[in-house]
C-alpha cells in the first residue's frame, strides 16, 4: 500500500514552454503533498506543501508565480514550470502524507530537460 | 530550526564488509528520524524509521539504525554489504506527528566493490 505515482518520468522541453507534471497517490487519500527538487550529486529540497483544497505554502526562495502548484483532489497534485529556462532542469519529486501517516511516501520522480 | 547532517559524502566499501553511515540531527523536541536510498535515477525508498520506543529499529535489505538521544545521532548499519546495496543514502528528520516538513541531509553515496 501507500503508491505514489509521477508522470511523465522524464520530460524534455524548449526554454520558454510550461511544463505539468502530475502527482498521484493510487491507494490513499493524500491529504498532504510536498514537492522536492533535487540537483545533481545534492539532497532534495522542499519546494512547497500543498493540503487538499488549500493554496500551497512555499519555501523562501521559490517563485510561486513560477511553480504553479494545484492540489485540487485528494489523490492528485500538479506542478507546472511556467516559463522553463535550462536553470530549471532538475529532479523534481513528490511525495503524499495521508491521514494517520507519520510518514511521507515519495513517488519516483520526474527528470526535467530544458533545452 | 531542524537540520541533518551526513559528514560522509562518500563511503567505498567492500563486499561483505560491514557499513556505518553517520547521521547527526538538529531537532528541539523527539524528532521523527528516517533513512531513505536512492538508485540513479529513481526516487526514494524508506529502508527504515524510529518514532519512538525501542532505539534499535530494523529496515528492509537487512538495514538497522539506533537513535542515540545523547549524541543525537541515528546511524545506520548492515552487518555484511552486497553490491545491490551501492546507492545514495539520505537520512531525515522531522516533527513528531503533524503535517510539517521533513530535512534531509546531504545524503552519502555508497560505492561497493568486489
Amino acid at each position: 500500500g501507500a503508491v505514489v505515482s509521477q508522470h511523465p518520468s522524464r520530460v524534455i522541453c524548449k526554454s520558454g514552454t510550461s511544463v505539468k507534471i502530475e502527482c498521484r497517490s493510487l491507494d490513499f487519500q493524500a491529504t498532504t503533498m510536498f514537492w522536492y527538487r533535487q540537483f545533481p550529486k545534492q539532497s532534495l529540497m522542499l519546494m512547497a506543501t500543498s493540503n487538499e483544497g488549500s493554496k500551497a505554502t512555499y519555501e523562501q526562495g521559490v517563485e510561486k508565480d513560477k511553480f504553479l502548484i494545484n492540489h485540487a483532489s485528494l489523490t492528485l497534485s500538479t506542478l507546472t514550470v511556467t516559463s522553463a529556462h535550462p536553470e530549471d532542469s532538475s529532479f523534481y519529486i513528490c511525495s503524499a502524507r495521508g491521514t494517520g501517516h507519520n510518514e511521507q511516501f515519495f513517488g519516483p520522480g520526474t527528470r526535467l530537460t530544458v533545452l | 530550526a531542524q537540520s541533518v547532517t551526513q559528514p560522509d559524502i562518500h563511503i567505498t566499501v567492500s563486499e561483505g564488509a560491514s557499513l556505518e553511515l553517520r547521521c547527526n540531527y538538529s531537532y528541539g523536541a523527539t524528532p521523527y528520524l528516517f533513512w531513505y536510498v536512492q538508485s540513479p535515477g529513481q526516487g526514494l525508498q524508506l529502508l527504515l524509521k524510529y518514532f519512538s520506543g525501542d532505539t534499535l529499529v530494523q529496515g528492509i535489505k537487512g538495514f538497522e539504525a539506533e537513535f542515540k538521544r545523547s549524541q543525537s545521532s541515528f546511524n545506520l548499519r548492515k552487518p555484511s554489504v552486497h553490491w545491490s546495496d551501492a546507492a545514495e543514502y539520505f537520512c531525515a528528520v522531522g516533527p513528531s506527528g503533524g503535517y510539517q516538513k521533513v530535512t534531509f541531509g546531504i545524503g552519502t553515496k555508497l560505492q561497493v566493490i568486489p
